[in-house]
């Protein structure tokens, strides 16, 4: 079975600075990896995703994440953290079947 | 922006009373979904449509229903509310989630209270 797994509940960055999510997965084959935002009270926006090829896939708003499938990881990063990145981050993961399995989410704060 | 609209954005309902949340795409999408998003849990997927009148069981589908009798509407039934379903509901959409580079669209969401 599919799982994803953020083992971030929050995390607190200085506005400037670097970000790095972490997000796991679970799939038996290649899986289809999404970055999804939530700003406060709205619905998600995609950011990125990954199906095959470079596995370094750059996405809006400045982020990019690295698919290792060594380590079942696709990260999210941004190098410089704005104060309107302030919100809900979930990592999904796809497959040829009809469903989507998201992660429970990180929660981004940014302090001037 | 893809075209999907929740109707209503907010409710507050009592136990026991039934409830009818709508969503609504101009996308013509074959694929749409219910999730429900809790603090601590994400988003799980309540029951999901690969067609008119075709739909499909998500992994926290007990006390819902759902129906779609056309392409664009697909409703999701709470029989007889409870407090445990209080809870943002998420709409979302695909056109052919199996293929690649196909991702979901989400609408802007319903928050349920039930009291």
């Amino acid at each position: 079975a599919q799982s994803v797994t953020q083992p971030d509940i929050h995390i607190t960055v200085s506005e400037g600075a670097s970000l790095e999510l972490r997000c796991n997965y679970s799939y038996g084959a290649t899986p289809y990896l999404f970055w999804y935002v939530q700003s406060p009270g709205q619905g998600l926006q995609l950011l990125l995703k990954y199906f095959s090829g470079d596995t370094l896939v750059q996405g809006i708003k400045g982020f990019e994440a690295e698919f290792k499938r060594s380590q079942s990881s696709f990260n999210l990063r941004k190098p410089s953290v704005h104060w309107s990145d302030a919100a809900e981050y979930f990592c999904a993961v796809g497959n040829t079947g009809n469903q989507f399995y998201f992660g429970t989410g990180t929660s981004l704060t940014v302090i001037p | 922006d893809a075209g999907i609209t929740q109707s209503p954005r907010h409710k507050v309902t009592e136990t026991g009373t039934p409830v009818t949340l709508r969503c609504h795409q101009t996308e013509n999408h074959r694929y749409m979904y219910w999730y429900r998003q809790d603090p601590g849990h994400g988003l799980r997927l309540i029951h999901y449509s690969y067609g008119v009148k075709d739909t499909d069981k998500g992994e926290v589908s007990d006390g819902y229903s759902v129906s779609r009798s056309k392409t664009e509407d697909f409703l999701l039934t709470l029989e007889s509310a409870t407090s445990s379903q209080t809870s943002v509901y998420f709409c979302a959409i695909s056109e052919s989630p199996g293929q690649a580079y196909n991702e979901q669209f989400f609408g802007p969401g319903t928050r349920l209270t039930v009291l």
